[in-house]
């Protein structure tokens, strides 16, 4: 079964440094998103991703991040200036265009983000 | 503020019996919901998908939908050790992304 598959599976960066977290969605979906989950609490949406541009993003998704699908493949979410509260799992998901809002998200294995 | 709101538990259920999650969620114009497993320190996993009021089995599993009362729950049957895990509520808005409740954690005492 198609997966989505993410890089790395944990990264531990220094605070101020950039991080850029990957991710290769199911090959013929269209819909990309990344959410995160600051550890014991929710999974919270950050930004999707459509036709390669931002069609949403969410009040947490600051100027200090960016996403990009620089290869027609993989689609990144880079963090220029990491804050220790940048602490949290990244998970990207991705969908097919049809019937988009009927289901649900396939969730890559997520990046745990350690930022000291 | 579009809301999913789940008790955060621990729910202990004994092996073999039925588990029992509720969610409620705020957006009354919502279309689609859905009941994704987490273990702890892995992803989230796709278990149900529900779109119309009433049941709709899959397996040990049943979703229930109410969108008059704003009410989504999954009863889990014959439960085992291995559905111990956080159960998150998620709910799709009219073309918007998935909303998540925080989470039910269960756990199945052997």
């Amino acid at each position: 079964e198609p997966e989505v598959t993410q890089t790395p599976s944990h990264q531990v960066t220094q605070m101020g440094q950039e991080v850029i977290l990957r991710c290769v969605p199911i090959s013929n979906h269209l819909y990309f998103y990344w959410y995160r989950q600051i550890l014991g609490q929710k999974v919270e949406f950050l930004v999707s991703f459509y036709n390669n541009e931002i069609s949403e993003k969410s009040e947490i998704f600051d100027d200090q991040v960016s996403v990009e699908r620089p290869d027609g493949s993989n689609f990144t979410l880079k963090i220029r200036s990491t804050k220790l509260e940048d602490s949290a799992m990244y998970f990207c998901a991705s969908l097919s265009t049809t019937q988009k809002d009927l289901y649900g998200y396939t969730f890559g294995s997520g990046t745990r983000l350690t930022v000291v | 503020q579009k809301e999913v709101e789940q008790n955060s538990g621990p729910l202990s259920v004994p092996e073999g019996a039925i588990a029992s999650l509720n969610c409620t969620y705020s957006d009354r114009v919502s279309q689609s919901f859905f009941w994704y497993r987490q273990y702890s320190g892995k992803s989230p996993e796709l278990i149900m998908s529900i779109y119309s009021n009433g049941d709709k089995e899959d397996g040990r599993f049943t979703a229930q939908l109410n969108k008059a009362s704003q009410y989504v729950s999954l009863l889990i049957r014959d439960s085992q050790p291995s559905d111990s895990a956080t159960y998150l509520c998620a709910v799709n808005p009219v073309d918007d992304k998935i909303i998540f409740g925080k989470g039910t954690r269960l756990h199945i005492l052997p």
